[in-house]
């Protein structure tokens, strides 16, 4: 069965501090990670995707076949990071994309 | 191209009554996506659609809800009748076939009173 699992439905840390966004999946193919953010009252935007290997907004996030994780992470909170946070799964085929029930982060001052 | 265009943007109605959702994805997409977004249960996929033709709508709550897609520009979700559990963000979002990035709508805010 396909799968996304985002374990904290809520992460609160202070301001400099490092933070991570757990995330697993269950899928037999070959996968296509995706990170998504939902700033206050915005739409769903693209954070990352594990193709690309990139660093966005400081955050960065690699894909652990043998963990079967994707796991965000930043090294630094902003305040501005504060957002709901969606890990995604595209299947192959690339018909669906699943997405983990999100986990709020909340950095405090 | 102003992105995926859901309308209306809020909608409040009264148990019992119809509601219609829609929703005009990037032009060129070829995947559209009907999600429900609530506190509770997160993002939730309802249907998708792949090239007009529903794929997958495993995910649709009840026979009270119904999507179509009559042309690669438009697309509607119904719930009738609608009832005060259905409250939650619907969103829409569409992709080229293959796979890729999910481009969303702003979301339809839906009140049932």
């Amino acid at each position: 069965a396909q799968r996304v699992t985002q374990p904290e439905k809520l992460l609160s840390v202070f301001k400099g501090a490092p933070v991570e966004l757990k995330c697993n999946y269950s899928y037999s193919g070959s996968p296509e990670l995706f990170w998504y953010v939902q700033y206050s009252r915005q739409r769903l935007q693209l954070l990352l995707r594990h193709i690309s290997r990139e660093s966005i907004k400081g955050f960065t996030a690699d894909l652990n076949k043998g963990e079967t994780s994707f796991h965000l992470k930043k090294p630094f909170a902003q305040e501005e990071d504060s957002a709901m946070y969606y890990c995604a799964l595209g299947t192959t085929g690339g018909f669906k994309t699943i997405f983990g029930a999100g986990t709020r982060l909340f950095v405090k001052a | 191209d102003a992105g995926v265009i859901q309308s209306p943007r809020h909608e409040v109605t009264e148990m019992g009554q119809e509601v219609t959702l829609r929703c005009k994805p990037i032009s060129g997409h070829n995947s559209l996506f009907w999600y429900r977004q609530t506190m509770m249960r997160g993002l939730e996929l309802l249907i998708y659609f792949n090239n007009n033709v529903p794929i997958d709508d495993s995910g649709m709550p009840e026979d009270r809800f119904s999507a179509k897609m009559p042309n690669a520009s438009f697309s509607t979700l119904k719930i009738q009748p609608s009832e005060p559990r259905d409250s939650a963000v619907y969103f829409c979002a569409s992709s080229h076939a293959g796979g890729g990035e999910a481009f969303f709508g702003q979301g339809t805010r839906l009140t049932v009173v």
